[in-house]
């Protein structure tokens, strides 16, 4: 079957780390993938698209890489600081045009 | 910025109560979205709408129903609400990416979203 699928536990991670979230698929041949944020309470906000002919994304300290060999993406956020804590929620956007969702990882970032 | 709000930040709702929960954005987007967000899940898409008076079904439509007479308005409605259907729902919007073509791929934009208890 069709699925993406993120870490469900929490990853906690000292200030100042780097933090890496992980995104598999399984079945899926997505024309791009998202990275969004999601802080309790609120609706996601968008943050990085990588495309599928793309390696590699960066922005500010957030860094996203797109691998469709193993079929995965990671997000990175370097110099981690507290107010990073939050959900991040990948998507993927298959060439159908149907945007799916994993269910996000928790990020806890120690001062 | 875009900005997406939603009617309610929290409803409480009686199970067979009809609820309706509205969605306005003030960026002239084509597509807008229902989502539902329950824990461990992802967002699951209920609906979405390409245009005024368009609609098409997403993964979870069933006990809900949608309305689109304006660009800017997509409301979501639960003809008889159950407690299975107690939630939080996000309304999103974004630009297509090719004219008619469907839903977009580019960015959504989200609004705060509405937690609904259905007692």
């Amino acid at each position: 079957s069709q699925k993406i699928e993120q870490n469900s536990e929490a990853l906690n991670i000292q200030e100042g780390k780097t933090a890496t979230l992980t995104c598999n698929y399984t079945n899926y041949s997505p024309a791009y993938l998202q990275w969004y944020r999601q802080d309790p309470g609120r609706g996601p906000v968008f943050l990085l698209l990588i495309r599928e002919n793309e390696k590699e994304k960066r922005k500010e300290r957030l860094k996203v890489t797109f691998d469709t060999t193993l079929k995965q993406s990671l997000f990175h956020i370097t110099a981690s600081q507290p107010a990073d804590s939050a959900t991040y929620l990948c998507a993927l956007v298959e060439s159908n045009y149907q945007l799916i969702w994993g269910a996000g990882t928790k990020l806890i970032i120690k001062p | 910025d875009v900005k997406v709000t939603q009617s309610s930040r929290y409803l409480v709702k009686r199970t067979g109560e009809k609820v309706f929960l509205e969605c306005v954005q003030d960026m002239d987007h084509e597509n807008m979205f229902w989502y539902r967000q329950d824990p461990g899940l992802g967002l699951r898409l209920i609906y979405f709408s390409y245009d005024v008076k368009m609609k098409e079904k997403g993964d979870i439509p069933e006990g809900y129903s949608v309305s689109r007479e304006k660009k800017e308005r997509f409301s979501l409605i639960l003809e008889s609400a159950s407690t299975n259907q107690t939630s939080m729902y996000l309304c999103a919007s974004s630009l297509p990416t090719a004219p008619k073509a469907g839903p977009l791929q580019e960015t959504q934009y989200f609004g705060p979203g509405t937690r609904l208890l259905v007692l």
